[in-house]
């Protein structure tokens, strides 16, 4: 289909209460990617999916933080009782195969815990 | 913990100008990418490289990437305003498969 695409646009949430957030990756990409952008920061990685493997969880920053990718498509961060701190734009992207080549961005969920 | 530094951090310049962003690290890439991100929108690939020595030209934008594969630049020739945006580079160290995004040059083209 189209490109990456990420629901909602934008969450404003209040403390410690659960957000989810979607991923939709290019058809037949198989690789997908979490990112977090901060004010004024680069991109932070977060996690990593490629196929049926093991995720690289390496760069998510507590155990409040989840992501599980469905059917080798669709994917979802967790953040649970968030703070303030998690405010930041999250990234997803999509690659056709596994290696960080050509990486797709979708447009982002700006999130803003209250 | 591989570091991406690039510089400057903002440039604010006139339509016509041309301009350089540069790409550092202590560290070897396996390959690097630049991306450029407007507002509210993901960042857009720009080019890969992954030859030392590579130049890549993509318009009025050069790509070149070191020597010794540690860092790479972007130069903009005869800047126009819809170059306004942000510009990351991104590498990848050994056999990640992974991005290490530098902080980004904030660029400003006015008339």
């Amino acid at each position: 289909g189209a490109g990456v695409s990420q629901s909602p646009s934008n969450k404003v949430t209040e403390k410690g209460k659960d957000v989810e957030l979607r991923c939709d990756p290019i058809s037949g990409h198989t690789a997908l990617y979490w990112y977090r952008q901060s004010l004024g920061q680069g991109l932070e990685f977060l996690i990593y999916f490629q196929g049926n493997s093991a995720p690289d969880k390496s760069g998510l920053p507590s155990d409040r933080f989840s992501a599980e990718r469905t059917g080798g498509s669709v994917s979802t961060l967790t953040i649970q009782r968030t703070q303030q701190e998690d405010s930041a734009v999250y990234l997803c992207a999509s690659s056709f195969m596994q290696g960080a080549y050509e990486q797709y961005f979708g447009p982002g969920t700006r999130l803003t815990v209250t | 913990t591989q570091l991406l530094e690039q510089s400057p951090q903002f440039l604010s310049i006139q339509e016509g100008e041309n301009l350089t962003v540069y790409c550092n690290s202590s560290s070897v890439f396996s390959s690097l990418q630049w991306y450029r991100q407007e507002p509210g929108e993901g960042p857009v690939l720009l080019v890969t490289v992954v030859t030392g020595g590579e130049v890549k030209k993509l318009k009025r934008l050069t790509f070149q990437f070191g020597d010794a594969r540690k860092d790479s630049s972007l130069h903009i020739t005869a800047a126009q305003t819809g170059d306004t945006g942000l510009y990351l580079c991104a590498g990848v160290y050994g056999t990640a498969s992974k991005l290490t995004f530098g902080t980004g040059t904030r660029l400003q083209v006015t008339l």
